[in-house]
């Protein structure tokens, strides 16, 4: 089982647009849609995107995901300097025998 | 409110079991898969198990070497994480999460040392 690949780190300023990037081993295509989730130090994974580009409420639409069928990408415009975060790409597939992977995360630094 | 807690862990010695449990409220969890996942200190996330909606269904990461178990007892909307054999690196927080990626608890954490 090959886990997702995501860049360790990731950098931009206020106000600027920064893509975070995600992709998957060849091996995995059938892995499910790709999932996006926010973490901050010493708190629980959030849900930011699913289902390839789809947003929970509460989430601003400065958050975006993108994807094809190997790779994906999550998007944030209007950088502030609360995104700075951990940013983990997921794949879930929820059949009932349903696996779920992570990529090692993406650390995003607002300067 | 659609929530889930995680309860049950602690300090345990290497070798020891620990039973992990993960209480839903807000809907019925029987009416999802559910899935356990853990985060090592400074480390990413790491999925362990799955279990379908009616419980007769269980899968798990390769690594755990059956050493894990998922359960569930509809009847009380708690799915469970039996840990044996369990070893320093399984210190980690460990997460109960619904389908469909969301929403997840705010974990329990398990430190596994002598």
């Amino acid at each position: 089982q090959s886990g997702l690949i995501q860049s360790p780190s990731a950098s931009g300023t206020p106000g600027q647009t920064v893509t975070i990037s995600c992709s998957r081993p060849t091996s995995n295509l059938g892995g499910g849609y790709f999932y996006w989730y926010q973490q901050f130090p010493g708190t629980a994974p959030k849900l930011l995107v699913f289902a390839h580009n789809r947003r929970p409420s509460g989430v601003p639409d400065r958050f975006s995901g993108s994807n094809s069928a190997t790779s994906a990408s999550l998007t944030i415009s209007g950088l502030r300097s609360e995104d700075e975060a951990i940013y983990y790409c997921s794949t879930w597939d929820d059949s009932q025998a349903g696996r779920v992977e992570f990529g090692g995360g993406t650390k995003l630094t607002v300067l | 409110q659609v929530q889930l807690v995680e309860s049950g862990g602690g300090v345990v010695q290497p070798g020891r079991s620990l039973r992990l449990s993960c209480a839903a409220s807000g809907f019925n969890s029987s009416d999802y898969v559910m899935h356990w996942v853990r985060q090592a200190p400074g480390k990413g996330l790491e999925w362990l198990a799955v279990i379908s909606y009616d419980g007769t269904k269980a899968f798990y990461t390769e690594s755990l070497n059956g050493r894990f178990t998922i359960s569930r007892d509809s009847s009380k909307n708690v799915v469970f994480l039996q840990m044996n054999s369990l070893r320093p690196d399984d210190t980690a927080i460990y997460y109960c999460a619904r389908e469909g990626g969301a929403p997840w608890g705010l974990g329990t954490l398990v430190t596994v040392s002598s």
